[in-house]
């Protein structure tokens, strides 16, 4: 079965500093992996993926991804953060040997203070 | 735009009430989801539709809750006998190529706040 884990319900951070959000996966193969943003009363947009090559994935809004096979993880981060970065972040996992929809991780809401 | 649509944006209704929700895919996606979202609970798979093929079920909660598809475009997700542990925010999304076998994201629509009072 697949799983996704993202440990920290909420993140905070001033503008300017770098951010981090977690995530790690389970998998039974090689995984897809996507981080997608959601603002306030909107659907899920698509941030970035994984799917093979370079370990450190680059995708919008300036964010990006590194992909650590032996940890299991999938951190989503940013150089510099802004104040309008300030969302619910949901990473998300599907097998890349299967059938089934995307897993998603319970979110983790990220504020950027000024 | 071209987006994934969803109506209605908000629906408030009676317990025991049934709901229809709708769902318009991006025009050539053959992947469509459903899911729902609750306040702390992230994003909980409910039914997927793949092109022509028997649509996955796995994730309904209930037989109180079914969804269709027709002519590989519109879907409609039914909630019959609404309760209030059914109030939550529905998502649609869709995706140019089946699941699995592609590594297309998947697109949403805005959702549907369903409250049931």
């Amino acid at each position: 079965a697949q799983s996704v884990a993202q440990p920290e319900d909420q993140v905070n951070v001033a503008e300017g500093n770098p951010l981090t959000v977690k995530c790690t996966y389970s998998v039974s193969g090689n995984p897809y992996l996507f981080w997608y943003v959601q603002y306030p009363n909107r659907g899920l947009q698509f941030l970035l993926k994984y799917i093979t090559g370079d370990n450190l994935v680059k995708g919008s809004y300036g964010f990006e991804a590194e992909f650590n096979k032996s940890q299991t993880s999938f951190h989503l981060k940013k150089p510099s953060a802004l104040v309008s970065d300030s969302a619910l972040y949901f990473c998300a996992v599907r097998d890349l040997g299967g059938n089934t929809p995307l897993v998603f991780g319970k979110g983790t809401r990220l504020s950027v203070i000024a | 735009g071209a987006g994934v649509s969803q109506s209605p944006s908000n629906k408030v209704t009676e317990k025991g009430k049934d709901v229809e929700l709708r769902c318009d895919p991006i025009s050539g996606h053959t992947a469509l989801y459903w899911y729902r979202q609750s306040l702390g609970q992230g994003l909980e798979f409910l039914i997927y539709f793949q092109g022509n093929s028997a649509p996955d079920k796995s994730g309904l909660p209930s037989d109180r809750f079914s969804a269709e598809r027709t002519g590989g475009s519109v879907s409609t997700l039914t909630i019959q006998r609404t309760q209030q542990e059914d109030s939550a925010v529905y998502l649609c999304a869709s995706s140019l190529l089946p699941s699995g076998t592609g590594n297309q994201p998947q697109h949403f629509g805005d959702g549907t706040r369903l409250s049931i009072l």
